[in-house]
């Protein structure tokens, strides 16, 4: 069973640069589609991207200027960059991932506040 | 893009049955979408995915209170013998090749 880790600052200075990493265990990152998932304090979920084992990546058009997700092979992990964050941008991330469809795993999350 | 439309809210006794409702857009009325559970303050849960034809595949350990069905755009989250720990947000998830989408949610309440 895959086993999802987040971790990551979890304050982050406005118009600085979010970043958070999902270490993965139980399954090898060279498969499947792995994703981020924000969910602001009392709102829904909000799908912010994802990249496949082969680096192809898709984005939320309403971030995707801001957006960059990675993957590390070699530490079987993959990350999330969020560049000129604002207050809007506090929330819940969380890392998933999808094998023929659904997010059918997810991490636990980690909340990031945007302030000065 | 498809967008999901879910109720905002809902509520049921201990013990009985609620059907939760998640709409496709037209154009997009076969596609599949996943059903998520988020107790208060816990991560989401995986229930099931769930295809236009009513077939679907739960997640592990999933208990067999928990079924799903369609019609038409419509794709349902039937719970029977409603549990105090159903209480819980209840999001439906659809994607196709480079987007992914989440319903609002729908706050499920047990009397």
């Amino acid at each position: 069973q895959v086993q999802l880790q987040e971790s990551g600052p979890g304050l982050v200075k406005p118009s600085g640069t979010l970043s958070l990493t999902c270490a993965v265990s139980g399954d090898a990152i060279s498969s499947n589609w792995w994703s981020w998932v924000r969910q602001p304090p009392g709102k829904g979920l909000d799908w912010i991207g994802e990249i496949s084992h082969s680096g192809s990546t898709s984005y939320n058009p309403s971030l995707k200027s801001r957006v960059t997700i990675s993957v590390d092979k070699s530490k079987n992990q993959f990350s999330l960059k969020l560049s000129s964050v604002t207050a809007a941008d506090t929330a819940m991330y969380y890392c998933a991932t999808a094998a023929s469809g659904p997010l059918a795993f997810w991490g636990q999350g980690t909340l990031v506040t945007v302030s000065s | 893009q498809p967008v999901l439309t879910q109720s905002s809210s809902a509520s049921a006794s201990l013990g009985s049955s609620v059907k939760l409702t998640c709409t496709l857009t037209s154009g997009h009325s076969t596609y599949i979408i996943a059903w998520h559970q988020q107790q208060p303050g816990k991560a989401p849960r995986y229930l099931m995915k769930l295809e236009g034809s009513g077939s679907y595949n739960k997640g592990s350990g999933l208990p067999d209170r928990f079924s799903g069905s369609s019609s038409g755009a419509d794709r349902y989250l039937t719970i029977v013998n409603l549990q105090f720990e159903d209480e819980a947000d209840y999001y439906c998830e659809t994607w196709d090749s480079n987007t992914r989408v989440f319903g609002e949610g729908t706050k499920l309440t047990v009397l």
